[in-house]
């Protein structure tokens, strides 16, 4: 089944502590993006990756950082920087089709401890 | 300053009426637009995109429209189902060149029976 997944599920990060939250896609998508959903708003972009090696800053990337050392995996590090880091996390990648479409992950709820 | 607006956060519909979901946008340098739907808990899945050049696209029960001189456009679902009820994200791509999307802050979905 090609798909996107993400883990864990749920994650606790005690104060000051970094954790990473894992994204693999097996659908040979050159792309990949991180975002986070708050309550009552939209999915903001933290960070993307057009391809192997390389990534970009999205809208919030502060407290943040990301790795692309595969096509098939995009993890996300959360760190002791990024001072509210209690949301949903979505992964997605895309493949350049010419339409934008993206596709989910099910998502990381982080909670701080 | 918000690109995308989604300017109701939820909406009520009666079981087999049409359920019609709003969105604007500012950029019109925009070229493709998105509509995703969201569980609670889960990852946004893709149903209907539309390109810049066109005004209507229809998937089954889905339809969007884009009017591009109102910068406004519509996903129209009918008839609505219980399992419609969800939350629903209105999304655009600036260019084809790094395909990064931006999302409205979604509409919540009620389907009443």
């Amino acid at each position: 089944d090609g798909g996107i997944t993400q883990s864990p599920k749920y994650l606790f990060r005690k104060e000051g502590q970094n954790v990473t939250l894992s994204c693999e896609q097996n659908l040979n998508h050159d792309a990949m993006y991180w975002y986070r959903q708050d309550p009552g708003q939209g999915l903001r972009l933290i960070y993307y990756s057009q391809i192997v090696n390389d990534f970009q800053k999205g809208d919030i990337a502060e407290g943040y950082s990301v790795s692309r050392e595969k096509k098939e995996s995009f993890p996300l590090t959360v760190t002791s920087a990024q001072k509210n880091p209690t949301a949903f996390y979505l992964c997605a990648s895309s493949t350049p089709s010419g339409t934008g479409t993206q596709y989910f992950g099910p998502g990381t709820r982080l909670l701080v401890l | 300053d918000q690109q995308v607006k989604q300017n109701s956060p939820s909406l009520s519909v009666q079981e087999g009426r049409i359920s019609i979901l709003n969105c604007d946008y500012t950029n019109s340098m925009f070229d493709y637009f998105l509509w995703y739907k969201k569980y609670p808990a889960e990852g946004p899945t893709f149903l209907i995109s539309i390109s810049s050049i066109k005004d209507k696209n229809e998937d089954g029960r889905f339809t969007v429209f884009l009017n591009k001189s109102a910068k406004h456009l519509s996903l129209h679902i009918v008839p609505s189902q219980p399992g419609d009820s969800a939350v629903y994200f209105c999304a655009a791509r600036l260019n084809i060149r790094d395909d990064k999307i931006i999302f409205g802050k979604g509409t919540r979905l009620h389907i009443l029976p």
